[in-house]
């Protein structure tokens, strides 16, 4: 039920792009993207919901492929504060409420 | 305003002890959430409430009991204490099902 994330690490300079992806075995209701720094706490960056358009701001956009049960995140002319690691969680369509994380995508973005 | 609040911070418990776990929010959110993340890894969901004197089992409830008297109050119960039930414990709340979350800052537990 966990979702797959992948990479699982990335590592950027400084303007460089990313992709990083989530994929289901379920069918979805959302997903959900979140940035977690080092000791602290996740942060909300988005949600894509099931019918709904493609979500983002100028550099950090996700996409949801509800056919594929597949989203992903992408992260355009990186910058240093985008260093952390980014979770995806999902809801399944059987199960709301519920919001299960993947096991989370390490990146590191260096000068 | 504060968000969500997470007490306490830290603690260190005997293998054996009982403790609960504050989680507060001043949002008016409906729906809450206790997740555990342990090293290296991602947030798993214990229990989840969508709405006052409600609470749901989830991925991992075993040894965890909840409580949900007020909309703003959620609360963790470690009946007694296991070594495996070291992590970070973070609570979580939302507006409703399509709106993301809102974590509180989290509490380091060391169950010795």
């Amino acid at each position: 039920q966990q979702p797959v994330q992948s990479p699982q690490a990335v590592i950027l300079r400084e303007g460089e792009d990313a992709v990083i992806n989530c994929s289901s075995s379920k069918a979805l209701y959302s997903v959900h993207w979140y940035r977690q720094k080092r000791g602290e706490a996740p942060v909300f960056l988005m949600i894509l919901l099931k019918g709904g358009e493609q979500k983002g701001h100028e550099k950090i956009s996700a996409s949801f492929n509800e056919k594929k049960q597949q989203s992903s995140l992408y992260l355009t002319a990186s910058q240093l504060s985008y260093s952390g690691t980014y979770f995806c969680g999902t809801e399944n369509m059987d199960s709301s409420y519920k919001l299960i994380f993947g096991s989370g995508t390490r990146l590191l973005v260096r000068p | 305003n504060a968000g969500v609040t997470q007490t306490p911070k830290f603690r260190v418990l005997k293998t054996g002890q009982s403790m609960t776990l504050l989680c507060a929010q001043d949002m008016n959110h409906e729906y809450m959430y206790w997740y555990r993340q342990d090293p290296g890894m991602g947030l798993r969901l214990i229990h989840y409430s969508v709405g006052e004197g409600t609470t749901a089992k989830g991925e991992v409830p075993d040894g965890y009991n909840v409580s949900r008297l007020k909309k703003q109050n959620f609360l963790l119960g470690l009946e007694s204490a296991a070594p495996s039930q070291t992590s970070v414990y973070f609570c979580a709340s939302s507006y409703r099902q399509d709106y993301g979350y809102t974590f509180g800052s989290g509490t380091r537990l060391t169950v010795v």
